[in-house]
């Protein structure tokens, strides 16, 4: 089974509005961090929230909130109020305990574009 | 701040040739890591490293290696490339271990085989 399942290639969202990006995960362990990443056109990658499992309030960070439901095991971002700017590809990653070590497995991404 | 700084940012090399990816941070990160991205796709970890000395294999290895001989620098090396390795290459570091530790990326390496 995928560890990171982004179900979602492309999105498109109005400039000013909410959206939100799936993510689902699949672990045993029970500590692992969720991320989410965004990785704009000119392809560096940037760390935007971070979700602990052990965590009961959802993360939030700015315009960026993460809708954490555990016993679903998803992990959906939500960008409030759409700039221009935040058309980019979105990975969401876990890391969790596997092999010996605590490893980074991201999604296939999903591509954002916000139209003005 | 540097942070994670990657060298070259773009590269074309022949099938057979090898080169040097070349990783330093500045943040003091015992744990750093490689990652190569395909077009349309997440990333894959290729090595990774837990402090000088000392590395391991990803999910990916084959067809590359790894040295961490300080803290600082984590160079990945290719040593007959191949078209299969025209990928984007990302190096990483973190903190600490733990799952609560997010990753601090270089901007990439584009590499070519032709």
């Amino acid at each position: 089974a995928q560890k990171i399942t982004q179900t979602q290639p492309g999105m498109f969202v109005q400039e000013k509005e909410a959206v939100t990006l799936d993510c689902t995960y699949d672990t045993s362990d029970p500590s692992y961090g969720l991320f989410w990443y965004k990785q704009p056109s000119s392809g560096e990658m940037i760390f935007l929230i971070y979700q602990g499992s052990y965590d009961q309030q959802n993360a939030t960070e700015g315009r960026y909130s993460l809708n954490f439901q555990k016993a679903r095991k998803s992990a959906n971002l939500v960008i409030s109020a759409s700039q221009l700017g935040d058309s980019a590809m979105y990975f969401c990653a876990m890391r969790d305990y596997e092999a010996g070590s605590y490893q980074l497995t991201f999604g296939k991404g999903t591509k954002l574009s916000v139209i003005p | 701040n540097a942070g994670v700084t990657q060298t070259p940012k773009f590269r074309i090399l022949k099938i057979g040739q090898s080169m040097t990816l070349q990783c330093t941070q500045d943040m003091n990160h015992n744990y750093m890591y490689w990652y190569r991205q395909d077009p349309g796709m997440g990333l894959k970890l290729i090595y990774y490293s837990v402090g000088a000395g000392i590395t391991d294999k990803g999910e990916v290895p084959n067809g590359y290696n790894v040295s961490r001989s300080t803290t600082e620098d984590f160079p990945l090396r290719l040593e007959l490339a191949a078209p299969s390795q025209t990928s984007v290459y990302f190096c990483a570091s973190s903190i600490i271990e733990g799952p609560n530790s997010p990753l601090h990326f270089g901007n990439g390496t584009r590499l070519t085989v032709t």
